[in-house]
């Protein structure tokens, strides 16, 4: 059966400090790994990970996949309130994506 | 807007009472899909579509009913609602199943 797995499930950490999220899998017919971004209602998307594109960056946030360790990191670095949110993994087969039960991060000034 | 656009946002319904969550989308995605996020369970798909008159069973398609007869619309139709169906649902589309989806806002359902 195909699972992605997160941890820590949830995270307290002060504005300014740095934090790492991190996601394996198993997952058949392997195609792409997303992170997504869910404050108050919809997930919103932040990167996708594929074969032939294992580190993306933007701002303060950056993820690197590893497909030998069947795994990806989320580094945010300087942390700030607004980056409280949960933060969910996602794995692309075939036919659809499946979903982690996501890492809640809360960030108290 | 590129968007993706659920209604109703909350709905509170009585066991039995069969009731339609409807999904539409500006973007032409070929791909759609609906999913529940329950606590502690995270995103589960109940029923995805590749296209036009095409639907699949998800992880969870118990006690639900899509269709897709335009590409813009997949409605989730719930027959015979129980309160084990009260959840967040979420619609989805995307060009392709393993892309980046753009979710709707979400429809709080209660089944009392």
């Amino acid at each position: 059966e195909d699972k992605v797995v997160q941890s820590p499930l949830s995270l307290v950490v002060h504005e300014g400090d740095t934090v790492t999220l991190n996601c394996s899998y198993e997952v058949t017919n392997f195609r792409s790994l997303l992170w997504y971004k869910q404050e108050k209602k919809a997930p919103t998307f932040l990167f996708m990970l594929t074969s032939s594109g294992i580190e993306k960056k933007s701002g303060r946030l950056s993820s690197i996949l590893d497909k030998k360790e069947l795994s990806s990191i989320l580094n945010i670095t300087a942390t700030q309130t607004g980056d409280s949110a949960i933060y969910l993994c996602a794995v692309g087969n075939t036919d659809k994506l499946i979903f982690g039960t996501g890492t809640r991060l809360q960030v108290f000034p | 807007e590129a968007q993706v656009t659920q209604n109703p946002r909350y709905l509170i319904t009585v066991t039995g009472k069969k009731l339609t969550v409807t999904c539409s989308q500006n973007m032409n995605h070929e791909y759609m899909s609906w999913y529940r996020q329950d606590p502690g369970l995270g995103l589960r798909q109940i029923y995805y579509s590749m296209n036009v008159e095409v639907t699949d069973k998800g992880d969870v398609p118990e006690g639900y009913k899509v269709s897709r007869k335009e590409k813009r619309n997949f409605p989730l139709i719930l027959e015979s609602p129980s309160p084990n169906q009260t959840s967040l649902y979420f619609c989805a589309s995307s060009p392709h199943s393993n892309y980046g989806y753009t979710f709707g806002s979400g429809t709080r359902l209660t089944v009392v």
